[in-house]
């Protein structure tokens, strides 16, 4: 299984690019990226997800490097409301009649700042 | 509201108690699963669902029994917990189909979890 590191915490201002950063250096051929975010006491809520290009949709941007050992979830114009733990994840896939299995790291608390 | 409704949102039991912890999701959806999430610990899956049959049980303790008896609810029995059984315990669920495990599309979705104490 493929395994992320990212930052305990970051810190962004009201307003401006919030990019969060994750390694994922054994990531294999055909395992893709997502991010989740969550707040506080709630349920985590899926964000994006990538395999190799570079995805953009409501929510936030996903860059990937060109050899798959990082990518950066960018939300372009941090609101208080992006205050959560953002998690990145390598999908384990696993053949268990279709269902999936994510495995949540410690993720990066990012604190939107006024 | 994201389309997976967990009930209670909060119940309080002693050790000797047994209680339910009941999830729905109206979104169609063929997986179901069971995560905990201890005080700042990661979320811990504990049991998946798929076509509702009980596809991965990650060794978790006999005190918690699963219960799917449909595609749209899903259960955690609970009976003789401990005090470090009190966590947040959300319900997800997916749409996924075999064979495609490697397409990226099946994206979780969760409910808003139910905070068990255990006294």
């Amino acid at each position: 299984d493929a395994k992320t590191t990212q930052p305990p915490s970051m810190d962004c201002a009201e307003g401006r690019a919030a990019n969060l950063p994750c390694n994922h250096s054994t990531i294999s051929g055909n395992e893709y990226v997502y991010w989740y975010r969550q707040i506080h006491s709630q349920g985590p809520q899926y964000i994006i997800h990538g395999l190799k290009n570079n995805e953009t949709n409501e929510m936030a941007s996903l860059i990937i490097t060109e050899d798959r050992k990082s990518s950066t979830l960018i939300l372009p114009h941090a609101t208080l409301r992006d205050t959560a733990v953002y998690y990145c994840i390598v999908r384990v896939w696993k053949q268990l009649q279709g269902a999936q299995k994510l495995v949540f790291g410690q993720g990066t608390r990012l604190t939107i700042n006024p | 509201e994201t389309g997976v409704t967990q009930t209670p949102r909060h119940l309080v039991m002693g050790m000797t108690n047994k209680k339910s912890l009941k999830c729905e999701q109206h979104l169609g959806h063929n997986a179901m699963y069971w995560y905990k999430q201890s005080a700042k610990k990661p979320l811990e899956l504990m049991f998946v669902y798929s076509l509702e049959e009980r596809v991965e049980n990650n060794s978790v303790p006999s005190r918690f029994s699963p219960e799917c008896p449909n595609s749209s609810h899903l259960f955690l029995h609970l009976h003789t917990l401990q005090p470090e059984d009190s966590a947040l315990y959300l319900c997800a669920s997916s749409q996924d189909r075999p064979g495609q495990g490697h397409s990226g599309a099946n994206v979780l979705t969760f409910g808003a979890g139910s905070r068990l104490t255990v006294l």
